[in-house]
């Protein structure tokens, strides 16, 4: 079974300053998606970036990136220049890759870091 | 509407009392999934449903039933909950080969 540990239940930085949120997992799979996903107060989960294991090339969108350390079972997000509605719960999540006879394949979710950005 | 939408957005039931989550997804998806979400605990998958038939179930008490009655509705039928039930519940779709699922906005439950 695959597992997926955030370490950090709340962190909290000054408006454009950059922070690091840490996700390790476990897994004996080779192909997977790993997944970041921000929970505002609205409650509403929405895909921040997704990285696929076999891609060594760390993924990039607009502010936030990832350090994947494939080895070490890492998967960090970065993000840059930090606004205001940055201010959420991000999940770190992962999905083993999807196969032509499989059908729909389960996230499994990070326990969630509580990210707060003061003015 | 757009996306995935759930109905109510918040619900307050007894423990006696039967009721029903509503979710539908605009997005022609045809898979879509059921999430519970605890104060102190990761988010749960609960259900999985490809192309109306449920796939997975992941040991959910029988008070919990879902129903698809196509690739775009999904229901979780509620009976005899327990306080411990209390949650966010949330409902998503995807492509059934898809990567990337899309989540509604929640139906906060509380049960007294």
């Amino acid at each position: 079974a695959q597992t997926v540990t955030q370490s950090q239940p709340e962190m909290s930085v000054q408006e454009a300053e950059t922070v690091t949120l840490s996700c390790t997992y476990d897994t004996s799979e080779n192909n997977y998606y790993l997944f970041w996903y921000k929970q505002p107060p609205s409650r509403q989960m929405i895909l921040v970036i997704r990285q696929e294991a076999y891609k060594q090339q760390n993924a990039t969108e607009n502010r936030f990136s990832v350090n994947f350390q494939k080895a070490a079972k890492s998967f960090s997000l970065k993000i840059s220049d930090s606004q205001l509605g940055d201010t959420a719960m991000y999940f770190c999540a992962f999905m083993k890759h999807v196969r032509l006879i499989q059908g729909a394949q389960k996230l499994v979710f990070g326990q969630g870091t509580r990210l707060t950005i003061n003015p | 509407e757009t996306g995935v939408t759930q109905t109510p957005r918040h619900l307050v039931m007894g423990m006696t009392n039967k009721k029903s989550l509503k979710c539908e997804q605009h997005l022609g998806h045809n898979a879509m999934y059921w999430y519970k979400q605890s104060a102190k605990k990761p988010l749960e998958l609960m259900f999985v449903y490809n192309f109306k038939e449920q796939t997975e179930n992941n040991s959910v008490p029988s008070r919990f039933s879902p129903e698809c009655p196509n690739s775009s509705h999904l229901f979780l039928h509620l009976h005899t909950l327990q306080p411990e039930d209390s949650a966010l519940y949330l409902c998503a779709s995807s492509q059934v080969r898809g990567y990337e699922q899309y989540f509604g906005p929640g139906t906060r439950l509380t049960v007294t």
